[in-house]
């Protein structure tokens, strides 16, 4: 079973600065992908970012970055310079053997100007 | 182009009614999902379409009913529901080949209510 956990309910960020949103993640399968959507109130969930089990980088996609350490199973993500359209819910992902997405409860994400 | 289009955006229908959601992508994914999101809570994943064949089923009520006509389209029946079924209904889509592990690629959803 896989299983993924999202600790921080509500975080707040002041503009310009960074943030991190914790994620650690539960598989017994050796191979698996970790994602990270955000979510707008609009609701529409945007991809992010991506890190596959054996990718030895860490992965980056602009302003977002996914600080992957693979023992001690978590894979957190990393947004720079806050900006206030970064507020919204955060999800972290996996996709493991089974073909469908496990979810965390997400993170609520607050920018303060 | 990563756009997955959801019509419509949002219903509102009474428990008698019978209405269809519908998701369209054109990125050449061969894999389709049908999701239920109550507020604040994830995704919960409902249907799975693998090559235009339902692959994944999570124990859905009978009163949803899937439907994928062709590898670009996928619809959601809805007949007799209850109010408890009002929620926000994403549709996506990803590529899908054996042994790979593809990002999915979510529409912006159908805000469903049930009166």
């Amino acid at each position: 079973a896989q299983k993924i956990t999202q600790t921080q309910p509500g975080m707040f960020v002041q503009e310009k600065e960074a943030v991190t949103l914790d994620c650690t993640y539960d598989t017994s399968d050796p191979s698996y992908g970790l994602f990270w959507y955000k979510q707008p109130s609009s609701g529409e969930m945007i991809f992010l970012i991506y890190q596959g089990s054996y990718d030895q980088q860490n992965a980056t996609e602009g302003r977002y970055s996914l600080n992957f350490q693979k023992a001690r199973k978590s894979a957190n993500l990393v947004i720079s310079a806050s900006q206030l359209g970064d507020s919204a819910m955060y999800f972290c992902a996996m996709k493991g053997s089974a073909r469908q997405l496990t979810f965390g409860s997400g993170t609520q994400l607050t920018v303060l100007p | 182009d990563t756009e997955v289009t959801q019509t419509p955006k949002h219903l509102v229908m009474g428990m008698t009614n019978k209405k269809s959601l519908k998701c369209e992508q054109h990125m050449g994914h061969r894999a389709m999902y049908w999701y239920k999101q109550k507020a604040k809570k994830p995704p919960e994943l409902m249907f799975v379409y693998s090559y235009e064949k339902l692959s994944i089923n999570e124990s859905v009520p009978s009163r949803f009913s899937p439907e994928c006509p062709n590898s670009s389209l996928l619809n959601l029946h809805l007949h007799a529901l209850q109010p408890e079924d009002s929620a926000l209904y994403l549709c996506a889509s990803s590529q899908d080949r054996s042994g790979q592990t593809y990002e999915q690629y979510f529409g912006p959803g159908t805000r469903l209510t049930v009166t």
